[in-house]
């Protein structure tokens, strides 16, 4: 089953404007999500968590449990945003196993 | 610190054949887990190494095996090759706190750059 799903392939914002990367889950215990970004020619690495509830180069992302969502926005693009996303799944509760999405490519447009 | 180190960078077999890949973590890590990314997908998790054993295991077939080393490296073996285990490889490290199977998971994983296995 798929436990991470974001919906979107591809994405196309022009610099400045506000993007919004989609990510929703199934898992019926407690998760952990994370956003994994891999910019052009380099490895993967993590973003951000949702236990950290920080800001990281201007993203957020809320866990809404009632929706099983947990989108990814920034309020004003930037050029260097530019880079593939990925939304994972850490099921605490059964081991510790991580699930990915398919990823979201973002391109911001100068 | 060299962070994530995997080797080969890219390796062509044909079916049939046996595969080694190889991970360093990060230094001070004491986990390691495999992913399996074909083009277009995201990672798929294979399995994960603490302690020197297997502690938890992806949907894959047991021609997927792995080890890890006292020294917390691991090797990732791929048996009678198909064409679709073309793929990236990509290993991870982390630090588990806490003890047991199912000890607590807070760190974060570091990602290697991974292994590009063609199978032809």
């Amino acid at each position: 089953a798929q436990r991470v799903t974001q919906p979107e392939k591809l994405l196309s914002v022009f610099k400045g404007a506000p993007v919004e990367l989609k990510c929703n889950y199934s898992y019926s215990g407690s998760p952990e999500l994370f956003w994994y970004v891999q910019y052009s020619r380099q490895r993967l690495q993590l973003l951000l968590r949702h236990i950290s509830r920080e800001s990281i180069k201007g993203f957020t992302a809320d866990l809404n449990k009632g929706e099983t969502s947990f989108h990814l926005k920034k309020p004003f693009a930037q050029e260097e945003d530019s880079a593939m996303y990925y939304c994972a799944l850490q099921e605490l509760d059964t081991g510790n196993q991580f699930y990915f999405g398919t990823g979201t490519s973002l391109t911001v447009i100068p | 610190d060299a962070g994530v180190t995997q080797s080969p960078t890219h390796l062509i077999k044909t079916r049939g054949q046996q595969v080694t890949l190889r991970c360093s973590p990060k230094s001070g890590h004491d986990t390691v887990s495999w992913y399996q990314q074909a083009l277009g997908q995201g990672p798929q998790f294979i399995f994960q190494y603490y302690e020197e054993e297997e502690r938890q295991r992806g949907n894959f077939p047991d021609r997927f095996s792995g080890h890890q080393f006292p020294n917390y490296s691991s090797e990732l073996n791929v048996n009678a090759l198909l064409l679709g285990d073309s793929a990236l490889y990509l290993c991870a490290s982390s630090l588990v706190s806490g003890h047991g199977r199912l000890g607590s998971y807070k760190n974060i994983q570091y990602f290697g750059a991974g292994t590009r296995l063609s199978v032809l």
